[in-house]
């Protein structure tokens, strides 16, 4: 039982250059979310999806797209990165009433 | 939307003494309220939660009280131990949480030995 995959756990990317980070949980939860987490700020909700074939938007949806592609996997695109987006990026899944299991995150640069 | 205000930023005790850190929420309809952990380079780990219609709960040398009317909730850790050291994330939610959680700014915990 490995919870929340993330792939890659280390990018480098050029500004401009596009990318897809993975996602996939074998808990069988129905909502899965994507955060980023910056210095002194927390974790800010990007997109989520709280059940398949659903999503929404979150506090900082801009410049991200993402793809529930069933309920297993949920990734999140950068179409043209930029280095306001360089950021450690989550995964997380839930089906209520439990709590939150995080995947071990994606440090993204963004040069 | 919702905001989440957590502190201190940070926050040192003695080893063996008690540490709390306090969150407010500003939107009266959350209702769900957990606490995070998080190691340097590590996820975030679920430590606690509440829900709204609970005043009080406790696990072990942890626990969290939630006061609706005033919309705030605070983490209590007694005996503190060299490996309660880390970040504390305060976070809160509508829905019973199916539409994503907003978290507080962090509190950096330092256990002095």
């Amino acid at each position: 039982n490995a919870g929340v995959t993330q792939t890659p756990k280390f990018q480098v990317l050029k500004t401009g250059q596009s990318m897809t980070l993975q996602c996939a949980q074998d808990m069988n939860h129905n909502s899965m979310y994507w955060y980023r987490q910056d210095p002194g700020m927390g974790l800010r909700l990007i997109y989520y999806s709280a059940s398949e074939g659903t999503t929404d938007k979150g506090e900082v949806p801009n410049g991200y797209n993402v793809s529930r592609l069933n309920k297993r996997e949920f990734s999140l695109r950068l179409e043209s990165a930029a280095p306001s987006q360089t950021s450690v990026y989550f995964c997380a899944s839930r089906t209520a009433p439990y709590g939150y299991t995080f995947g071990s995150g994606t440090r993204l640069t963004v040069v | 939307g919702e905001n989440v205000e957590q502190h201190p930023s940070t926050l040192s005790v003695q080893e063996g003494d008690s540490a709390v850190i306090k969150c407010t929420y500003s939107d009266s309809a959350s209702n769900y309220f957990p606490w995070y952990k998080q190691e340097l380079g590590k996820r975030p780990q679920l430590i606690i939660d509440i829900r709204s219609n609970v005043g009080e709960k406790k696990d072990q040398r942890i626990a969290v009280t939630l006061n609706k009317t005033a919309k705030h909730f605070s983490l209590h850790i007694t005996e503190t131990q060299p490996e309660d050291s880390a970040v504390y994330f305060c976070a809160a939610s509508m829905g019973g949480g199916a539409d994503g959680l907003t978290f507080g700014k962090g509190t950096h915990l330092i256990i002095q030995p």
